[in-house]
């Protein structure tokens, strides 16, 4: 069966520090990745998504990049965070055809002070 | 272009009695579409989803949703509620059938279940 980790669980930041959020899939192969923002626990917003190797689609510019440097690794990165860079990040994985489900994984709780 | 909505910010319910969370949507071809369940600083659970077919889709945990294509609503149902049915609850829509096509998520309901 297909597994989803994201790590670290938690994370505390000062503002202008990088970041770098991990993502993988197990039990399957040439996923679509996606990464979402979740603030105040309410709606997502998507940042990125991916259907191959270094292809990536950005959602929304800001100071968030994303990278896929193999086929079932998917990174959030930031050069330098700001306050407003706060929230929970969602990653999730679908096969990859139209009727497809996303699936999530844990999250990732990011505090920038 | 696709979207989903979700008019009810909250929805109270007592337990044992049937809950619906609304959802209506608006796509420009055939929607595909989607509920997920999440609990606190957890990641989304999928539910259920409709793609084609019998238009009362059941899914996990007992809940069932209508696909209703005058109306373009797909509220999601359970006959008798549970306190730990207690959850944000996001609707979701899809009408690209790409294969970098996005899912578009609702704002979310907050579901009580009072006990």
């Amino acid at each position: 069966s297909q597994t989803i980790h994201q790590w670290p669980a938690t994370l505390v930041q000062p503002v202008g520090s990088p970041l770098s959020l991990e993502c993988t899939v197990e039990g399957t192969s040439n996923p679509n990745l996606y990464w979402y923002r979740q603030a105040a626990g309410r709606g997502l917003q998507l940042l990125f998504y991916s259907v191959g190797i270094g292809q990536i689609s950005s959602e929304v510019p800001q100071n968030l990049s994303a990278s896929r440097p193999q086929d079932r690794q998917f990174i959030l990165s930031s050069k330098k965070l700001l306050l407003s860079d706060s929230g929970f990040y969602l990653c999730a994985w679908s096969p990859g055809t139209s009727t497809d489900t996303q699936y999530f994984g844990p999250g990732t709780r990011l505090t920038v002070l | 272009a696709q979207s989903v909505a979700q008019p009810e910010d909250q929805v109270n319910v007592a337990e044992g009695n049937p809950l619906t969370v609304k959802c209506t949507y608006s796509v420009s071809g055939n929607p595909y579409l989607f509920w997920y369940v999440q609990y606190p600083n957890r990641g989304l659970q999928f539910l259920l989803k409709y793609i084609t077919g019998d238009n009362l889709v059941k899914g996990s945990y007992g809940f069932e949703a209508e696909f209703n294509k005058s109306q373009t609503s797909f509220h999601l149902k359970k006959p008798s509620a549970l306190v730990s049915d207690s959850a944000l609850y996001f609707c979701a829509v899809r009408d690209i059938p790409n294969r970098d096509d996005k899912i578009i998520f609702g704002k979310g309901t907050r579901l009580h279940i009072l006990p």
